[in-house]
């Protein structure tokens, strides 16, 4: 079983719609929670970044961290055509070296 | 004024070749990393580097070298490549302490 799940999708959606990304995880000494935005052919680039449980908002996207269940998501509202790309979650537990454990990745297309 | 760059963008080549991938930053980060995204998108840390140190060194076949001239260098090199090296190679790169990387924009290596 790897440390961390994804729902691997494919995922497709209409232009507007909300859209829910998750992750499950098995270490529970994990303490950061990052997602990352992939577009084709491109290097991965953060997109959102959260420190233990809790959510977090940043314009059309929230990260939400529950602890309790080892689950995370990521949420995208009003989604638009650029946000078509692959969503990678990735966790790192505290003091590691710098050492991030990925997920592999839901691809995402917004239909316009 | 590009952050994390690689080189060559894409390599095509024959097995039993040997071949070398470089990267470099000019973020001023410490830290540099090698990754490999086969083609489900899972995206696996190979090596890690602090300050030309390594770091992590994850269960990687010894054909696999990374070399850090200096801290914002860190080139990878391949001996006799085989058919399973196919993949997309990130370098990244990250403030020391630092929970976000800056990734490169890979390098597509297809092994015949």
């Amino acid at each position: 079983q790897k440390e961390v799940e994804q729902d691997p999708g494919p995922l497709s959606v209409p232009e507007g719609a909300i859209v829910s990304l998750n992750c499950t995880y098995s270490n529970s000494a994990f303490q950061y929670f990052m997602w990352y935005r992939q577009y084709s052919r491109k290097g991965p680039e953060l997109l959102m970044y959260t420190y233990s449980s809790g959510n977090k908002e940043d314009g059309r996207f929230t990260a939400q961290v529950d602890k309790s269940s080892k689950y995370i998501s990521l949420f995208i509202r009003d989604s638009q055509p650029s946000d078509s790309a692959t969503y990678l979650c990735a966790m790192k537990t505290r003091g590691s070296a710098r050492q991030l454990t990925f997920g592999s990745g839901t691809q995402l297309t917004v239909l316009p | 004024d590009t952050a994390v760059s690689q080189t060559p963008k894409y390599l095509v080549t024959q097995m039993g070749n040997d071949k070398s991938i470089k990267c470099e930053q000019n973020l001023g980060h410490d830290t540099m990393y090698w990754y490999k995204q086969d083609s489900k998108k899972f995206l696996k840390i190979m090596f890690s580097y602090n300050n030309k140190e390594l770091i992590i060194n994850e269960t990687v076949p010894n054909r696999f070298s990374p070399k850090s001239p200096d801290k914002a260098h860190l080139n990878l090199h391949i001996n006799s490549l085989e058919l399973g090296d196919s993949a997309v190679y990130f370098c990244a790169s990250s403030q020391p302490g630092g929970n976000e990387q800056f990734f490169g924009p890979g390098t597509r290596l297809t092994v015949l």
